[in-house]
């Protein structure tokens, strides 16, 4: 099956800094990749849909400007968390669809975010 | 807003026995997918099911979807250890439609 990286799989930073998470589709290419937040025990939360060459569409009442995502190729997207609040401390997984008319998303192994 | 509500939400049993978890909706989906989960990674894909009454087997897991597209079951015959974690359906509401609506999620734990 399709593989889908992220890095770094865990990041500890103090409040205020900011932390870029990388999604990677390692074999195939990717025209959407989806980024999703998930606190503990629970199921994961859509924050946006990212697609290559273009901005990100972010659901309702994730902050743009808090979340930064970029989707500069069609192997990678970025996610930046900007100046980072204990509140933010979570576990963000990235997703990749190969191509339009597929429902398919391969996940990536998440990325644990703890901010001090 | 398509909300998928699974149940049970915890579910503890022997090894050995069988056990369904439902995912339920009043909204149609195009199609629906099973994932399931471990602690720190990503969901892992189980199944597609696109057609309305459609039956799919992975081994001993039978997956379900209903005949309106609005529910799903999955039965796990003989449960093990191994099928220990969090199970997640999740559905899209239309053809092409990229975004993934996750139910709720069911947390499976099998007792050897």
């Amino acid at each position: 099956g399709a593989v889908v990286s992220q890095h770094p799989s865990r990041v500890i930073c103090k409040s205020g800094t900011s932390v870029k998470i990388e999604c990677r589709s390692l074999d195939f290419q990717a025209t959407t990749m989806f980024w999703y937040r998930q606190f503990p025990k629970q199921s994961l939360m859509l924050m946006a849909t990212s697609n290559e060459g273009s901005k990100a569409t972010y659901e309702q009442g994730v902050e743009k400007d808090k979340f930064l995502i970029n989707h500069a190729s069609l192997t990678l997207s970025t996610l930046t968390v900007t100046s980072a609040h204990p509140e933010d401390s979570s576990f963000y997984i990235c997703s990749a669809r190969a191509g339009a008319g597929t429902d398919t998303q391969y996940f990536g192994p998440g990325t644990r975010l703890t901010v001090l | 807003t398509q909300l998928l509500e699974q149940s049970p939400q915890f579910l503890s049993i022997q090894e050995g026995e069988n056990l369904t978890v439902y995912c339920n909706s009043s909204s149609v989906f195009s199609s629906l997918q099973w994932y399931r989960q471990e602690p720190g990674e990503g969901p892992v894909l189980l199944v597609t099911v696109v057609t309305g009454g459609e039956v799919k087997k992975l081994k001993r897991l039978t997956f379900q979807f209903g005949d309106a597209r609005k529910d799903s079951s999955l039965h796990i015959t003989a449960a093990q250890p191994g099928d220990t974690g969090l199970y997640l359906c999740a559905g899209t509401a239309v053809v092409g439609n990229e975004k993934l609506t996750f139910g709720t999620g069911t947390r499976l734990t099998i007792i050897p």
